[in-house]
Protein backbone atom coordinates (compact mmCIF):
# COMPACT_ATOMS: atom_id res chain seq x y z
CA UNK A 1 0.00 0.00 0.00
CA UNK A 2 1.62 2.98 -0.98
CA UNK A 3 -0.95 5.44 -0.04
CA UNK A 4 -3.04 8.23 -1.70
CA UNK A 5 -0.61 9.82 -4.38
CA UNK A 6 -0.75 13.18 -6.26
CA UNK A 7 1.14 14.68 -9.72
CA UNK A 8 2.97 17.14 -9.79
CA UNK A 9 3.54 18.29 -5.80
CA UNK A 10 4.12 21.73 -6.96
CA UNK A 11 3.20 23.87 -10.03
CA UNK A 12 3.80 27.03 -11.60
CA UNK A 13 2.15 28.86 -14.17
CA UNK A 14 1.07 31.74 -15.85
CA UNK A 15 -2.42 33.28 -15.69
CA UNK A 16 -4.81 32.38 -18.04
CA UNK A 17 -2.99 29.25 -18.56
CA UNK A 18 -4.52 25.71 -17.70
CA UNK A 19 -3.47 23.02 -15.56
CA UNK A 20 -4.02 19.71 -15.01
CA UNK A 21 -3.40 17.99 -11.53
CA UNK A 22 -3.66 13.92 -10.83
CA UNK A 23 -4.32 11.67 -8.35
CA UNK A 24 -3.79 8.11 -7.82
CA UNK A 25 -5.97 7.08 -4.90
CA UNK A 26 -5.61 3.58 -2.27
CA UNK A 27 -6.21 0.85 -5.07
CA UNK A 28 -9.08 -0.60 -3.29
CA UNK A 29 -10.77 2.69 -2.61
CA UNK A 30 -13.70 3.45 -4.20
CA UNK A 31 -14.57 6.79 -3.33
CA UNK A 32 -11.92 9.68 -3.92
CA UNK A 33 -12.38 13.51 -2.91
CA UNK A 34 -10.93 17.07 -3.79
CA UNK A 35 -10.14 19.34 -1.41
CA UNK A 36 -8.63 23.34 -1.53
CA UNK A 37 -6.34 24.32 0.89
CA UNK A 38 -5.95 28.38 0.71
CA UNK A 39 -3.03 29.57 3.35
CA UNK A 40 -3.82 29.75 7.00
CA UNK A 41 -7.40 28.08 6.19
CA UNK A 42 -8.58 24.50 6.29
CA UNK A 43 -9.08 22.00 3.64
CA UNK A 44 -12.23 23.20 1.96
CA UNK A 45 -14.62 20.35 -0.46
CA UNK A 46 -14.44 20.54 -3.70
CA UNK A 47 -15.78 17.46 -5.69
CA UNK A 48 -16.57 13.60 -4.84
CA UNK A 49 -16.67 10.63 -6.86
CA UNK A 50 -18.24 7.29 -6.07
CA UNK A 51 -16.24 4.75 -8.63
CA UNK A 52 -16.46 6.97 -12.04
CA UNK A 53 -19.75 8.97 -11.17
CA UNK A 54 -18.90 12.72 -9.91
CA UNK A 55 -22.05 12.60 -7.22
CA UNK A 56 -21.01 16.49 -5.36
CA UNK A 57 -19.89 19.54 -6.26
CA UNK A 58 -19.37 22.79 -4.40
CA UNK A 59 -19.91 25.77 -5.43
CA UNK A 60 -16.42 26.93 -5.16
CA UNK A 61 -15.85 24.74 -8.08
CA UNK A 62 -16.30 27.26 -10.84
CA UNK A 63 -17.00 26.53 -14.61
CA UNK A 64 -13.11 26.79 -14.97
CA UNK A 65 -13.01 23.64 -12.80
CA UNK A 66 -13.42 20.38 -14.48
CA UNK A 67 -12.90 16.75 -12.62
CA UNK A 68 -12.72 13.34 -13.95
CA UNK A 69 -12.18 9.49 -12.70
CA UNK A 70 -12.24 7.64 -15.66
CA UNK A 71 -12.65 4.06 -14.97
CA UNK A 72 -12.95 5.04 -11.30
CA UNK A 73 -8.77 4.94 -10.35
CA UNK A 74 -7.15 7.86 -10.81
CA UNK A 75 -8.61 10.97 -10.93
CA UNK A 76 -7.76 14.61 -12.78
CA UNK A 77 -8.67 18.14 -12.05
CA UNK A 78 -8.46 20.67 -14.69
CA UNK A 79 -8.21 24.37 -14.17
CA UNK A 80 -8.53 26.41 -17.19
CA UNK A 81 -7.98 29.75 -17.56
CA UNK A 82 -6.28 30.16 -14.16
CA UNK A 83 -6.64 33.23 -12.09
CA UNK A 84 -4.58 34.02 -9.33
CA UNK A 85 -6.91 33.68 -6.86
CA UNK A 86 -6.70 29.91 -8.03
CA UNK A 87 -3.44 29.65 -6.01
CA UNK A 88 -3.65 27.16 -3.37
CA UNK A 89 -2.46 23.68 -2.02
CA UNK A 90 -5.04 21.02 -4.10
CA UNK A 91 -5.88 17.82 -1.90
CA UNK A 92 -6.63 14.71 -3.08
CA UNK A 93 -8.15 12.23 -0.94
CA UNK A 94 -9.83 8.52 -0.81
CA UNK A 95 -11.72 6.10 1.29
CA UNK A 96 -13.19 2.77 0.86
CA UNK A 97 -16.88 1.68 0.85
CA UNK A 98 -18.27 0.72 4.31
CA UNK A 99 -21.06 1.82 6.16
CA UNK A 100 -21.19 4.28 8.92
CA UNK A 101 -18.09 6.43 9.10
CA UNK A 102 -14.78 5.77 7.66
CA UNK A 103 -10.92 7.66 7.64
CA UNK A 104 -10.28 9.48 4.47
CA UNK A 105 -6.72 9.18 2.89
CA UNK A 106 -5.12 12.08 2.36
CA UNK A 107 -2.69 12.88 -0.38
CA UNK A 108 0.52 15.33 0.07
CA UNK A 109 -1.25 17.44 -2.16
CA UNK A 110 0.16 19.70 -5.19
CA UNK A 111 0.73 23.75 -4.68
CA UNK A 112 -0.47 25.55 -7.30
CA UNK A 113 1.20 29.49 -7.48
CA UNK A 114 -0.51 31.16 -10.10
CA UNK A 115 1.85 34.21 -11.24
CA UNK B 1 -25.46 23.20 8.41
CA UNK B 2 -22.31 22.00 10.30
CA UNK B 3 -18.97 23.83 11.15
CA UNK B 4 -16.48 23.90 14.01
CA UNK B 5 -14.41 26.72 15.25
CA UNK B 6 -11.19 26.17 16.57
CA UNK B 7 -10.56 28.82 19.16
CA UNK B 8 -6.70 29.25 19.24
CA UNK B 9 -4.65 29.85 16.08
CA UNK B 10 -1.34 29.25 17.37
CA UNK B 11 -0.35 27.01 20.66
CA UNK B 12 2.62 27.41 22.28
CA UNK B 13 3.74 24.69 24.56
CA UNK B 14 7.68 23.19 26.31
CA UNK B 15 8.40 19.40 25.77
CA UNK B 16 7.16 17.09 28.38
CA UNK B 17 4.17 20.16 29.27
CA UNK B 18 0.52 19.20 28.33
CA UNK B 19 -1.36 19.99 24.92
CA UNK B 20 -5.10 21.26 24.61
CA UNK B 21 -5.96 22.04 21.69
CA UNK B 22 -9.78 23.62 21.80
CA UNK B 23 -12.78 22.76 19.19
CA UNK B 24 -16.67 23.96 19.73
CA UNK B 25 -18.69 22.27 16.79
CA UNK B 26 -22.39 23.31 15.48
CA UNK B 27 -24.71 20.63 13.96
CA UNK B 28 -28.18 20.08 13.85
CA UNK B 29 -28.04 16.89 14.68
CA UNK B 30 -25.23 13.92 16.55
CA UNK B 31 -21.92 14.92 14.77
CA UNK B 32 -19.30 12.54 13.60
CA UNK B 33 -15.88 14.82 15.06
CA UNK B 34 -12.68 14.07 13.73
CA UNK B 35 -8.80 16.02 14.35
CA UNK B 36 -6.38 15.42 11.72
CA UNK B 37 -2.71 16.60 11.96
CA UNK B 38 -0.90 18.14 8.72
CA UNK B 39 2.93 17.98 9.40
CA UNK B 40 4.76 20.54 6.56
CA UNK B 41 5.35 18.52 3.12
CA UNK B 42 3.16 15.63 4.35
CA UNK B 43 -0.71 14.69 4.01
CA UNK B 44 -3.18 15.12 6.29
CA UNK B 45 -3.33 12.23 8.82
CA UNK B 46 -6.09 11.14 11.40
CA UNK B 47 -5.09 10.85 15.08
CA UNK B 48 -8.62 10.23 15.98
CA UNK B 49 -12.40 10.07 15.31
CA UNK B 50 -16.00 10.66 17.34
CA UNK B 51 -18.53 8.30 15.95
CA UNK B 52 -21.50 8.25 18.66
CA UNK B 53 -19.54 5.33 20.23
CA UNK B 54 -17.62 6.12 24.12
CA UNK B 55 -17.38 10.21 24.52
CA UNK B 56 -13.45 9.88 25.35
CA UNK B 57 -11.60 8.74 22.37
CA UNK B 58 -7.46 7.51 22.08
CA UNK B 59 -6.31 8.57 19.40
CA UNK B 60 -2.44 7.64 17.80
CA UNK B 61 0.61 9.26 19.66
CA UNK B 62 -0.32 9.44 22.94
CA UNK B 63 -3.76 11.89 21.55
CA UNK B 64 -6.93 12.05 22.92
CA UNK B 65 -10.59 14.11 22.92
CA UNK B 66 -13.83 14.06 24.56
CA UNK B 67 -17.05 14.54 23.12
CA UNK B 68 -18.84 16.49 25.50
CA UNK B 69 -22.86 17.55 24.13
CA UNK B 70 -23.44 20.22 26.59
CA UNK B 71 -20.70 22.59 25.83
CA UNK B 72 -20.46 21.03 22.21
CA UNK B 73 -16.79 20.76 22.41
CA UNK B 74 -14.47 18.25 21.35
CA UNK B 75 -10.84 19.39 22.60
CA UNK B 76 -7.54 17.41 21.94
CA UNK B 77 -5.62 16.77 24.79
CA UNK B 78 -2.29 15.09 25.25
CA UNK B 79 -0.34 14.88 28.76
CA UNK B 80 3.05 15.39 27.26
CA UNK B 81 3.99 17.37 24.26
CA UNK B 82 7.07 15.88 22.47
CA UNK B 83 8.80 17.88 19.46
CA UNK B 84 7.58 15.72 17.04
CA UNK B 85 4.31 17.00 17.73
CA UNK B 86 4.42 20.39 16.62
CA UNK B 87 2.17 20.61 13.33
CA UNK B 88 -0.73 22.02 12.33
CA UNK B 89 -3.86 20.40 13.98
CA UNK B 90 -7.50 20.57 12.36
CA UNK B 91 -10.57 19.80 14.03
CA UNK B 92 -12.73 18.62 11.37
CA UNK B 93 -16.74 17.71 11.89
CA UNK B 94 -18.74 15.07 9.18
CA UNK B 95 -21.21 16.60 7.60
CA UNK B 96 -23.61 13.50 6.58
CA UNK B 97 -25.29 14.25 2.97
CA UNK B 98 -25.44 10.81 1.69
CA UNK B 99 -21.42 10.19 1.70
CA UNK B 100 -18.80 11.68 4.23
CA UNK B 101 -18.59 15.55 3.34
CA UNK B 102 -15.40 16.77 5.98
CA UNK B 103 -15.98 20.49 6.97
CA UNK B 104 -12.62 21.73 8.66
CA UNK B 105 -12.01 24.39 10.96
CA UNK B 106 -8.95 27.20 10.52
CA UNK B 107 -6.81 25.11 12.06
CA UNK B 108 -4.30 25.53 15.15
CA UNK B 109 -0.68 25.71 14.90
CA UNK B 110 1.11 23.75 17.85
CA UNK B 111 4.61 24.73 18.50
CA UNK B 112 6.78 22.22 20.66
CA UNK B 113 10.03 24.28 22.29
CA UNK B 114 12.52 22.28 24.22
Amino acid sequence: DTGVSQDPRHKITKRGQNVTFRCDPISEHNRLYWYRQTLGQGPEFLTYFQNEAQLEKSRLLSDRFSAERPKGSFSTLEIQRTEQGDSAMYLCASSPWTSGDYEQYFGPGTRLTVT
Amino acid sequence: AQSVTQLDSHVSVSEGTPVLLRCNYSSSYSPSLFWYVQHPNKGLQLLLKYTSAATLVKGINGFEAEFKKSETSFHLTKPSAHMSDAAEYFCVVSQNTGFQKLVFGTGTRLLVSP
